[in-house]
């Protein structure tokens, strides 16, 4: 039930872009993708809802296909502050965000 | 202005002994959750509340009761703690009544450690 996230770990270093998925075996309303540094809370960087749309952050976006139950976030010339565990939550209308895996970055100068 | 708050940091306590965590958020929202982050930083849903009354209730042991005096504020007390329980626990908000479009916003967590 918990949707899987790939890879479970990215080393970059500073420029360098990265793709984080985020697969569910159930069927999606809407996936929300968190950051969370080390010691720290999650921090909030998007929701994409049904409809296959694609959002932009700065230079982090997502890509949300309902049909594939997938999700991806895309991190451009990455940055230092971009280091932490990103996490996806998905949401099948069931009131609650099921978080996946996590995923860890760390961006190197 | 601290958005969503909790108390304790840390905890410290032994196997068997009874502790509360308090949260408090001052956005305004209207659904209040716990979640359990454990070694392996999985991160999983506990309860939710919406205006006080229970919404969500995962499959946790009934040694774990959510309080919510109001809106505002939604209390954790664990009883006869064992050493699993270990973990750190985090409250978040969101303004969302039902559903959830919207973002949540997480407190500090609360490191729990059972010896």
């Amino acid at each position: 039930q918990q949707p899987v996230q790939s890879p479970q770990a990215v080393i970059l270093r500073e420029g360098e872009d990265a793709v984080i998925n985020c697969s569910s075996s159930k069927a999606l309303y809407s996936v929300h993708w968190y950051r969370q540094k080390h010691g720290e809370a999650p921090v909030f960087l998007m929701i994409l809802l049904k409809g296959g749309e694609q959002k932009g952050h700065e230079k982090i976006s997502a890509s949300f296909n309902e049909k594939k139950q997938q999700s991806s976030l895309y991190l451009t010339a990455s940055q230092l502050s971009y280091s932490g565990t990103y996490f996806c939550g998905t949401d099948g209308l069931t009131d609650k965000l099921i978080f996946g895996t996590g995923t860890r970055l760390q961006v190197f100068p | 202005d601290t958005a969503v708050s909790q108390t304790p940091k840390y905890l410290v306590t032994q196997m068997g002994n009874d502790k509360s965590i308090k949260c408090e958020q001052n956005l305004g929202h209207d659904t209040m959750y716990w979640y359990k982050q454990d070694s392996k930083k999985f991160l999983k849903i506990m309860f939710s509340y919406n205006n006080k009354e229970l919404i969500i209730n995962e499959t946790v042991p009934n040694r774990f009761s959510p309080k919510s005096p109001d809106k505002a504020h939604l209390n954790l007390h664990i009883n006869s703690l064992e050493l699993g329980d270990s973990a750190v626990y985090f409250c978040a908000s969101s303004q969302e009544g039902q559903g959830i479009s919207d973002e949540q916003f997480f407190g500090p967590g609360t490191r729990l450690t059972v010896l």
